[in-house]
Protein backbone atom coordinates (compact mmCIF):
# COMPACT_ATOMS: atom_id res chain seq x y z
CA UNK A 1 0.00 0.00 0.00
CA UNK A 2 0.84 4.00 0.09
CA UNK A 3 1.11 4.02 3.77
CA UNK A 4 1.64 2.22 6.98
CA UNK A 5 -1.92 0.77 7.90
CA UNK A 6 -2.56 0.05 11.35
CA UNK A 7 -5.63 -2.09 12.47
CA UNK A 8 -7.56 -1.22 14.19
CA UNK A 9 -7.65 2.48 14.87
CA UNK A 10 -9.62 2.53 17.99
CA UNK A 11 -10.19 -0.41 20.45
CA UNK A 12 -11.86 -0.35 23.84
CA UNK A 13 -11.31 -3.56 25.92
CA UNK A 14 -11.98 -5.27 29.57
CA UNK A 15 -9.17 -5.22 31.90
CA UNK A 16 -7.65 -8.65 31.84
CA UNK A 17 -8.71 -9.63 28.40
CA UNK A 18 -6.18 -10.00 25.67
CA UNK A 19 -5.75 -7.46 22.33
CA UNK A 20 -3.79 -8.06 19.26
CA UNK A 21 -2.95 -4.88 16.86
CA UNK A 22 -2.12 -5.20 13.50
CA UNK A 23 0.25 -3.48 11.38
CA UNK A 24 1.09 -3.73 7.72
CA UNK A 25 4.02 -1.89 6.50
CA UNK A 26 4.90 -0.04 3.44
CA UNK A 27 5.58 -2.75 0.72
CA UNK A 28 9.21 -3.74 0.34
CA UNK A 29 10.26 -1.61 3.80
CA UNK A 30 12.62 -4.42 5.76
CA UNK A 31 12.95 -2.25 9.24
CA UNK A 32 9.31 -2.52 11.42
CA UNK A 33 9.33 -0.36 14.50
CA UNK A 34 6.47 -0.26 17.41
CA UNK A 35 6.00 2.88 19.68
CA UNK A 36 3.55 3.93 21.93
CA UNK A 37 2.06 7.23 23.68
CA UNK A 38 0.78 7.07 26.66
CA UNK A 39 -1.27 10.44 27.87
CA UNK A 40 1.35 13.05 28.13
CA UNK A 41 4.28 11.16 27.34
CA UNK A 42 6.65 10.67 24.24
CA UNK A 43 6.51 8.05 21.86
CA UNK A 44 7.69 5.13 23.84
CA UNK A 45 10.29 2.77 21.75
CA UNK A 46 8.90 -1.12 22.00
CA UNK A 47 10.02 -3.07 19.71
CA UNK A 48 12.16 -3.30 16.33
CA UNK A 49 12.13 -6.07 13.28
CA UNK A 50 14.80 -5.62 10.58
CA UNK A 51 14.70 -8.82 8.13
CA UNK A 52 15.57 -11.33 9.15
CA UNK A 53 17.33 -10.50 12.21
CA UNK A 54 16.24 -11.20 15.80
CA UNK A 55 14.10 -8.35 16.88
CA UNK A 56 15.62 -5.55 19.67
CA UNK A 57 12.72 -6.33 22.59
CA UNK A 58 14.57 -4.07 24.65
CA UNK A 59 11.36 -1.42 25.27
CA UNK A 60 8.49 -3.63 25.40
CA UNK A 61 7.61 -3.15 28.95
CA UNK A 62 6.81 -6.44 30.62
CA UNK A 63 6.46 -10.07 29.49
CA UNK A 64 2.44 -9.19 28.40
CA UNK A 65 4.00 -7.47 25.71
CA UNK A 66 4.97 -9.44 22.78
CA UNK A 67 4.88 -9.09 18.74
CA UNK A 68 5.71 -11.12 15.69
CA UNK A 69 6.43 -10.47 12.08
CA UNK A 70 5.11 -12.81 9.63
CA UNK A 71 7.04 -13.16 6.17
CA UNK A 72 9.34 -10.07 6.74
CA UNK A 73 6.08 -7.81 6.47
CA UNK A 74 2.86 -7.58 8.60
CA UNK A 75 3.49 -7.58 12.32
CA UNK A 76 1.27 -8.02 15.41
CA UNK A 77 1.72 -6.67 18.70
CA UNK A 78 -0.24 -8.67 21.04
CA UNK A 79 -0.92 -7.82 24.82
CA UNK A 80 -2.01 -10.34 27.46
CA UNK A 81 -4.25 -9.65 30.29
CA UNK A 82 -4.47 -5.86 29.62
CA UNK A 83 -4.28 -3.51 32.37
CA UNK A 84 -5.56 0.08 32.57
CA UNK A 85 -1.88 1.26 32.24
CA UNK A 86 -1.91 -0.05 28.75
CA UNK A 87 -4.40 2.59 27.39
CA UNK A 88 -2.44 4.28 24.91
CA UNK A 89 -1.53 5.12 21.21
CA UNK A 90 0.43 2.59 19.39
CA UNK A 91 2.12 3.74 16.54
CA UNK A 92 3.60 1.32 14.13
CA UNK A 93 6.41 2.60 11.52
CA UNK A 94 8.46 1.26 8.72
CA UNK A 95 11.72 2.66 6.83
CA UNK A 96 13.21 0.95 3.95
CA UNK A 97 16.67 0.47 5.01
CA UNK A 98 18.09 -0.36 8.51
CA UNK A 99 18.19 2.82 10.67
CA UNK A 100 16.95 6.10 10.93
CA UNK A 101 16.14 6.92 7.12
CA UNK A 102 12.92 7.37 6.20
CA UNK A 103 10.46 6.41 8.93
CA UNK A 104 6.95 6.25 8.60
CA UNK A 105 4.41 6.30 10.62
CA UNK A 106 0.80 4.81 10.48
CA UNK A 107 -1.96 6.82 12.28
CA UNK A 108 -1.80 4.52 15.08
CA UNK A 109 -4.35 2.26 17.54
CA UNK A 110 -5.83 4.22 20.51
CA UNK A 111 -6.43 1.34 22.71
CA UNK A 112 -8.93 2.23 26.15
CA UNK A 113 -8.33 -0.81 29.02
CA UNK A 114 -11.72 -0.22 30.89
CA UNK B 1 15.69 8.39 32.31
CA UNK B 2 14.94 10.60 29.58
CA UNK B 3 17.87 10.78 27.17
CA UNK B 4 15.68 13.09 24.85
CA UNK B 5 14.07 16.05 26.81
CA UNK B 6 11.96 19.14 25.84
CA UNK B 7 11.12 20.93 28.61
CA UNK B 8 8.22 22.90 26.84
CA UNK B 9 5.03 20.96 26.87
CA UNK B 10 3.45 23.77 25.00
CA UNK B 11 4.79 27.24 23.09
CA UNK B 12 2.52 30.31 21.67
CA UNK B 13 3.61 32.04 19.03
CA UNK B 14 1.82 35.36 16.41
CA UNK B 15 1.28 34.30 13.15
CA UNK B 16 4.59 35.28 11.08
CA UNK B 17 6.79 35.61 14.18
CA UNK B 18 9.57 32.89 14.45
CA UNK B 19 8.61 29.42 16.54
CA UNK B 20 11.87 28.09 18.34
CA UNK B 21 11.52 24.96 20.09
CA UNK B 22 14.16 22.88 22.08
CA UNK B 23 15.60 20.22 22.76
CA UNK B 24 18.43 18.62 24.99
CA UNK B 25 19.67 15.28 24.76
CA UNK B 26 22.40 13.43 27.25
CA UNK B 27 23.16 10.02 24.91
CA UNK B 28 26.89 11.26 23.73
CA UNK B 29 26.29 8.26 21.45
CA UNK B 30 23.68 10.12 19.62
CA UNK B 31 24.92 11.36 16.14
CA UNK B 32 21.78 11.83 14.19
CA UNK B 33 18.93 13.89 15.15
CA UNK B 34 15.64 14.56 13.58
CA UNK B 35 12.54 16.11 14.24
CA UNK B 36 8.62 14.92 13.35
CA UNK B 37 5.27 16.83 13.63
CA UNK B 38 2.39 15.12 14.77
CA UNK B 39 -1.26 16.46 13.91
CA UNK B 40 -4.33 14.79 16.39
CA UNK B 41 -5.42 11.72 14.94
CA UNK B 42 -2.64 11.17 12.76
CA UNK B 43 0.82 9.75 13.05
CA UNK B 44 3.91 11.61 13.08
CA UNK B 45 5.37 12.79 9.87
CA UNK B 46 9.12 13.81 9.44
CA UNK B 47 9.89 17.37 9.39
CA UNK B 48 13.48 17.61 9.19
CA UNK B 49 17.17 15.69 10.77
CA UNK B 50 20.72 16.92 11.30
CA UNK B 51 23.66 14.29 11.21
CA UNK B 52 26.48 15.33 14.34
CA UNK B 53 29.12 16.47 11.63
CA UNK B 54 26.84 19.70 11.10
CA UNK B 55 25.49 22.45 12.71
CA UNK B 56 22.77 23.29 10.90
CA UNK B 57 20.63 22.07 8.27
CA UNK B 58 17.72 24.33 6.21
CA UNK B 59 14.99 23.10 4.33
CA UNK B 60 12.64 25.88 3.60
CA UNK B 61 11.14 27.81 6.87
CA UNK B 62 12.65 25.09 8.47
CA UNK B 63 15.62 25.17 10.16
CA UNK B 64 17.69 22.67 12.80
CA UNK B 65 20.51 24.01 14.83
CA UNK B 66 22.87 21.62 16.34
CA UNK B 67 25.45 22.54 19.38
CA UNK B 68 27.11 19.51 20.59
CA UNK B 69 29.15 21.10 23.32
CA UNK B 70 25.53 21.97 24.56
CA UNK B 71 24.10 18.44 23.65
CA UNK B 72 20.74 21.14 22.39
CA UNK B 73 19.10 21.28 19.45
CA UNK B 74 16.67 23.35 18.52
CA UNK B 75 14.13 23.56 15.51
CA UNK B 76 13.41 27.54 13.79
CA UNK B 77 10.45 28.44 11.97
CA UNK B 78 10.06 31.46 10.14
CA UNK B 79 7.44 32.92 9.80
CA UNK B 80 5.16 30.98 11.04
CA UNK B 81 1.71 29.74 9.90
CA UNK B 82 -1.58 28.31 10.86
CA UNK B 83 -0.54 24.91 9.37
CA UNK B 84 2.48 24.66 11.73
CA UNK B 85 0.06 24.18 15.05
CA UNK B 86 0.85 20.82 16.11
CA UNK B 87 3.17 18.90 18.36
CA UNK B 88 6.79 18.83 17.70
CA UNK B 89 9.08 15.90 18.79
CA UNK B 90 12.42 15.83 18.93
CA UNK B 91 14.18 12.55 17.99
CA UNK B 92 17.49 10.90 18.35
CA UNK B 93 19.55 7.90 17.41
CA UNK B 94 22.68 6.21 17.84
CA UNK B 95 22.97 5.31 13.80
CA UNK B 96 25.65 2.08 13.68
CA UNK B 97 25.19 1.38 17.21
CA UNK B 98 21.69 1.18 17.92
CA UNK B 99 19.38 2.00 15.24
CA UNK B 100 16.09 3.11 16.87
CA UNK B 101 14.91 6.72 17.56
CA UNK B 102 14.16 7.83 20.76
CA UNK B 103 11.88 10.41 21.13
CA UNK B 104 10.87 13.34 23.49
CA UNK B 105 7.95 14.23 24.70
CA UNK B 106 6.75 16.73 22.13
CA UNK B 107 5.72 20.30 22.62
CA UNK B 108 2.90 21.29 21.05
CA UNK B 109 3.01 24.49 19.00
CA UNK B 110 0.14 26.89 19.05
CA UNK B 111 0.30 29.93 16.27
CA UNK B 112 -1.90 32.85 17.10
CA UNK B 113 -3.86 34.34 14.48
Amino acid sequence: GAGVSQSPSNKVTEKGKDVELRCDPISGHTALYWYRQSLGQGLEFLIYFQGNSAPDKSGLPSDRFSAERTGGSVSTLTIQRTQQEDSAVYLCASSPIRGTYGYTFGSGTRLTVV
Amino acid sequence: DQQVKQNSPSLSVQEGRISILNCDYTNSMFDYFLWYKKYPAEGPTFLISISSIKDKNEDGRFTVFLNKSAKHLSLHIVPSQPGDSAVYFCAASANGRDDKIIFGKGTRLHILP
